[in-house]
């Protein structure tokens, strides 16, 4: 299927343990980027990612890392679960930066809701 | 710091009506403004981009505004339908940033 895919949809998982949330890509996108979304909050990037092997940190990188060895995959792990990192978590693609150009714009995946116990 | 608000957090207005959701920012150094809806538990869909150099952008029952010397962008939906529910959120572009700023949503019901 065409667009943006995020796996799982649904992770439980306990304190302490390391886990990795897919992101995968069928437009060739240069850029993707990670957010997280938690009421209060709104919606705040964790890391984006300008080509294969190129990434850079957002607004609240700690406690997670990324890696992207194919433009169409960016995978997050975060490396020692905390409670405070249950939230739901958002990929997102597009051609260039948002700030960048005129029309860059910004396409979501579904999102994957993570509970850690 | 870019700071969006979108006021009000919640809108219900009944089924057939023309309504408007508001967006403000606070820095007009921007590079393009988003809309996007949101259903509850699903993905953020992309509604509308309006380019800096634009004024508006339409597509089908939606037109989006911008006026950024005022710090203000609306989103105009005409001949509201049930379907119309969802969360309405305005994120902005910013020279220089590599990230876009959302504001926190406006939530909007539309009543059979």
């Amino acid at each position: 299927d065409a667009g943006i895919t995020q796996s799982p949809r649904y992770k439980i998982t306990e304190t302490g343990r390391q886990v990795t949330l897919m992101c995968h890509q069928t437009w060739s996108h240069s850029y993707m980027f990670w957010y997280r979304q938690d009421l209060g909050h709104g919606l705040r990037l964790i890391y984006y990612s300008a080509a294969a092997d190129i990434t850079d940190k957002g607004e609240v990188p700690d406690g997670y890392v990324v890696s992207r060895s194919k433009t169409e995959n960016f995978p997050l792990t975060l490396e020692s679960a905390t409670r405070s990192q249950t939230s739901v978590y958002f990929c997102a693609s597009s051609e260039g930066l948002a700030g960048a150009g005129p029309y860059n714009e910004q396409f979501f995946g579904p999102g994957t809701r993570l509970t850690v116990l | 710091k870019q700071e969006v608000t979108q006021i009000p957090a919640a809108l219900s207005v009944p089924e057939g009506e023309n309504l408007v959701l508001n967006c403000s920012f606070t820095d007009s150094a921007i590079y393009n403004l988003q809309w996007f809806r949101q259903d509850p538990g699903k993905g953020l869909t992309s509604l509308l981009l309006i380019q800096s150099s634009q004024r508006e952008q339409t597509s089908g029952r939606l037109n989006a505004s911008l006026d950024k010397s005022s710090g203000r962008s609306t989103l105009y939906i005409a001949a509201s339908q049930p379907g119309d529910s969802a969360t309405y959120l305005c994120a902005v572009g910013v020279l220089g940033n590599e990230k876009l700023t959302f504001g926190t949503g406006t939530r909007l019901t539309i009543i059979p």
